[in-house]
């Protein structure tokens, strides 16, 4: 069975930073693109960022780059989100996913605040 | 960035009507656009990708239409796991972008 597990979240001071993991089992992780989507409260889904199978691309949303960085161990199955300079804006529940959206994490909730 | 146009927002219908779901976007995306759903307490979960493909497991009383700008994704003969809130996405182009929604709730 496909499983995506995150973890990681909580609740952040604005600046400072926070690092999401999502470990992912049932599959060959190295075999597919991952990404990264969110959703803040009461809204709607929002695309994140995205890593190639191999690591060798990676491709984020304006207001994050610079900022987040997603990483993956394909030797451990493992996808990550490194979030900095974190802002109030980013409060959200953090998704993982498979490439083509046909797997997805039960999210990890990302709180902002001072 | 590609601008999806999800409608209607809000969808009030009764088991067993069919509805739709329109999906808009702002320039042509071919056909790279999915449809999910989401539901409380479980995964969100791919229905249709590639436009009208439908994703193993998705039942065949949904459809999906539709190529370059205008999408749509067709429910028949609703069922009451069904009333959920429905995604598109297009994965034509970096950035992704979904649009805003739909949720269908029982009449």
């Amino acid at each position: 069975e496909v499983q995506l597990v995150e973890s990681g979240g909580g609740l952040v001071q604005p600046g400072r930073s926070m690092k999401l993991s999502c470990a992912a089992s049932g599959f060959t992780f190295n075999n597919y693109d991952m990404a990264w989507v969110c959703q803040a409260p009461k809204k709607g889904l929002e695309w994140v960022a995205t890593i190639s199978y191999d690591g060798s691309s990676t491709y984020y949303r304006d207001s994050v780059k610079g900022r987040f960085t997603i990483s993956r161990d394909n030797a451990k199955s493992t996808l990550y989100l490194q979030m900095d300079s974190l802002r109030s804006e980013d409060t959200a529940t953090y998704y993982c996913a498979r490439g083509p959206g046909d797997a997805w994490g039960q999210g990890a909730s990302v709180t902002v605040s001072s | 960035d590609v601008q999806m146009t999800q409608s209607p927002s809000y969808l009030a219908a009764s088991p067993g009507e069919s509805v739709s779901i329109s999906c808009k976007a702002s320039k042509s995306i071919n056909t790279y656009l999915a449809w999910y759903q989401e539901k409380p307490g479980k995964t969100n979960k791919l229905l249709i990708y590639s436009g009208s493909t439908l994703q193993s497991g998705t039942p065949s009383r949904f459809s999906g239409s539709g190529s370059g700008t205008d999408f749509t994704l067709t429910i028949r003969s609703l069922e009451p796991e069904d009333f959920a809130v429905y995604y598109c996405q297009q994965h034509n182009e970096y950035p992704l972008t979904f649009g805003s929604g739909t949720k269908l709730e029982i009449k």
